[in-house]
């Protein structure tokens, strides 16, 4: 069974760099895992960040970037905010019947 | 502007079906594709099935084949998700998201608000 892997939880400081990973239990992310990133605060729906690795949605701001480091799909955002805190998801396309697969989401704190 | 404007929460007993709508306006429905995704309560998210705006070809996660069906009726831009054969474990969030076939495959970039289904005897 295919498990997408995040950090359970990260924390940056106001103004701070992080980088989210999005792993796989076995073997390793690519881009024709087409992989996406979502953003969803408690109560709202997800919002889209990113898709296909490093395309931004529309709307969303240049400091949300995606890309392939080492074996993972990341999401880096730089200068933090303070609205930034909030769960973050990935997920990747599997292609065939499965599709798509989520990971568990990473909760993110600002402090 | 593009929105997805769902149905209302929805209550439903163990064994029964529920079906939830996505009514879609700001664009032309019909090219693009459909996604659901589903949020159990305290829950990360759960690809539920997709529909082809194109064709209305679909897919689903095998772990709910036989138990979903999406689809859609392009004379009012709306597209469907039914589940059946209710259990607790359904309880969720459901959300349906527009998928832009142009840029290879994604999720997509509009979601609904959510339609919360509680399943309770």
């Amino acid at each position: 069974q295919t498990v997408v892997t995040q950090e359970p939880s990260f924390s940056v400081s106001p103004g701070g760099t992080v980088t989210l990973t999005c792993g796989l239990s076995s073997g390793s992310v690519f881009t024709s895992y087409y992989p996406s990133w979502f953003q969803q605060t408690p109560g709202q729906a997800p919002r889209t960040l990113i898709y296909s690795t490093n395309t931004r949605s529309s709307g969303v701001p240049d400091r949300f970037s995606g890309s392939i480091l080492g074996n993972k799909a990341a999401l880096t955002i730089t200068g933090a905010q303070a609205d930034d805190e909030s769960d973050y998801y990935c997920a990747l396309y599997m292609g065939g019947g499965i599709s798509w697969v989520f990971g568990g989401g990473t909760k993110l704190t600002v402090l | 502007q593009v929105q997805l404007v769902q149905s209302g929460p929805e209550v439903k007993k163990p064994g029964a079906s529920v079906k939830v709508s996505c009514k879609a306006s700001g664009y032309t429905f019909s090219t693009y594709g459909t996604n659901w995704v589903r949020q159990a309560p305290g829950q990360g998210l759960e690809w539920m099935g997709w529909i082809s705006a194109h064709n209305g070809n679909t897919k689903y996660p095998q772990k709910l084949q036989g138990r979903v069906t999406v689809t859609t009726d392009t004379s009012t831009s709306t597209a469907y998700m039914e589940l059946r054969s209710l259990t607790s474990d359904d309880t969720a969030v459901y959300y349906c998201v527009r998928e832009d076939p142009r840029v290879g495959p994604n999720l997509g970039d509009y979601w609904g608000q959510g339609t919360l289904v509680t399943v309770s005897s």
